[in-house]
């Protein structure tokens, strides 16, 4: 079935660095993927669309100067979460339909970011 | 974008049937209902998706009335592992289109 894959699943970094999270649809084309981020025993929260070869479109709330989106190929979206704190430190995910087919929605296994 | 409304959580046991409802009052004509499974630090997993009636894989049921604004997950003959948080989503099935969660199911299996 659609994979879609995340890089890396884990990562902790430091105060005021940059983090920057794959996500790629493994066999088929996205137009469109979507970030979420989830905190301990919470529903995901969408963060922002982002789509292939335009601006990213950010959900009421999310500040795109600091998760800056990039989704440069029908394949691949990456989420750069800069100068991170650690209320930054979520788990995020990101979700991808196969644009010939617009089937269910495949998510990525999620990347625990951890910021100290 | 419909709004669903789920139980927060249900306990259940080993062997058993589980019906998950979700109710959808406000959902548009061209929408599908889709269920999703996730487990503690994963991606939520695709489980089974309609548009009405019945729908029924290898792994769940899908009951969905006529009316539309309600459908129920049936898993049958649950086990420790399906001990998880269960998402009822309505949407389109275009590619751009948001995917919105609701606070989903806790779903807590006993043996």
């Amino acid at each position: 079935g659609a994979v879609v894959s995340q890089h890396p699943s884990w990562v902790i970094c430091k105060s005021g660095t940059s983090v920057k999270i794959e996500c790629r649809s493994l066999d088929f084309q996205a137009t469109t993927m979507f970030w979420y981020r989830q905190f301990p025993k919470q529903s995901l929260m969408l963060m922002a669309t982002s789509n292939e070869g335009s601006k990213a479109t950010y959900e009421q709330g999310v500040e795109k100067d600091k998760f800056l989106i990039n989704h440069a190929s029908l394949t691949l979206s990456t989420l750069t979460v800069t100068s991170a704190h650690p209320e930054d430190s979520s788990f995020y995910i990101c979700s991808a339909r196969d644009s010939a087919t617009n089937t269910e929605a495949f998510f990525g296994q999620g990347t625990r970011l951890t910021v100290v | 974008l419909a709004k669903t409304t789920q139980p927060i959580s249900m306990d259940s046991y080993e062997g058993q049937e589980v019906n998950i409802t979700c109710s959808h009052n406000n959902i548009a004509t061209n929408d599908y209902i889709t269920w999703y499974q996730q487990f503690p630090s994963q991606g939520p997993r695709f489980i089974i998706q309609g548009y009405k009636t019945k729908v029924t894989n290898e792994v769940a049921s899908l009951f969905i009335p006529a009316d539309r604004k309600s459908s129920t997950l049936s898993l049958p003959r649950v086990s420790l592992s399906d001990t998880a948080v269960y998402y009822c989503l309505v949407g389109d099935k275009r590619g751009d289109d948001k995917i919105i969660f609701g606070k989903g199911t806790r779903l807590h299996i006993l043996p």
